[in-house]
């Protein structure tokens, strides 16, 4: 049963414009989300996190919201860049340290 | 410079034969992590490891074992009891925290690609 759903499997954005990725969670007990960055044939590399104390979370073009009541967190990535083309996961974990991922949204920003 | 590596990044395996796949990392991380990726689905926690020759079972791990003698090392061994083992598997590690919420990103290698013919 897929705890943490990415229901987007794509998602292709103009350079420049904003990029939103979406992801859903259903355990409630979740209280920190993370987001990583994936290139093919390489591990994922950590790019934003948040806690659940928080709603909005920013580093750079970088912007992760949380809406706890819908179990909905966003990553807004502005202006969005060639080199943002990747795979994106969220991750979600809540007592102790194992991490539930979501099934990945392909990014692609034409130049 | 600190890191988290794996190797082989390529393996071939015949059916009926165990494997086994290489993690080490030298950033001093408690924790340890061993995933596997599959086409069009998020990566699913295999083994993980807290401290040294301590180790719990994570939702897919019927078919591989693991050990943690080290610090270090977290070799992950894929064995004929696998049913498909043919996938993209990632090591990962952190700091272990006791409270929700710390830091607890994880830190990922390359990867290793095991085809089974």
């Amino acid at each position: 049963d897929q705890q943490v759903k990415q229901n987007s499997p794509s998602l292709s954005v103009q350079e420049g414009r904003i990029s939103i990725l979406n992801c859903d969670y259903t355990n409630s007990m979740f209280d920190y989300f993370l987001w990583y960055k994936k290139y093919p044939a390489e591990g994922p590399t950590f790019l934003i996190s948040i806690s659940s104390i928080k709603d909005k979370n920013e580093d750079g073009r970088f912007t992760v919201f949380l809406n706890k009541s819908a179990k909905h967190l966003s990553l807004h990535i502005v202006p969005s860049q060639p080199g943002d083309s990747a795979v994106y996961f969220c991750a979600a974990s809540g007592a102790g340290n194992q991490f539930y991922f979501g099934t990945g949204t392909s990014l692609t920003v034409i130049p | 410079d600190g890191g988290i590596t794996q190797s082989p990044k390529y393996l071939f395996r015949k059916e009926g034969q165990n494997v086994t796949l290489s993690c080490e990392q030298n950033l001093n991380h408690d924790a340890m992590y061993w995933y596997r990726q599959d086409p069009g689905q998020g990566l699913r926690l295999i083994y993980y490891s807290q401290i040294v020759n301590d180790f719990q079972k994570g939702d897919i791990a019927e078919g591989y074992s693991v050990s943690r003698e080290k610090k270090e090392s977290f070799p992950l061994t894929v064995t004929s009891a696998q049913k498909n083992p043919t996938a993209f598997y990632l090591c990962a590690s952190s700091h272990w925290v006791e409270v929700a919420g710390g830091l607890g990103e994880q830190f990922f290698g390359p990867g290793t690609r095991l085809t089974v013919l």
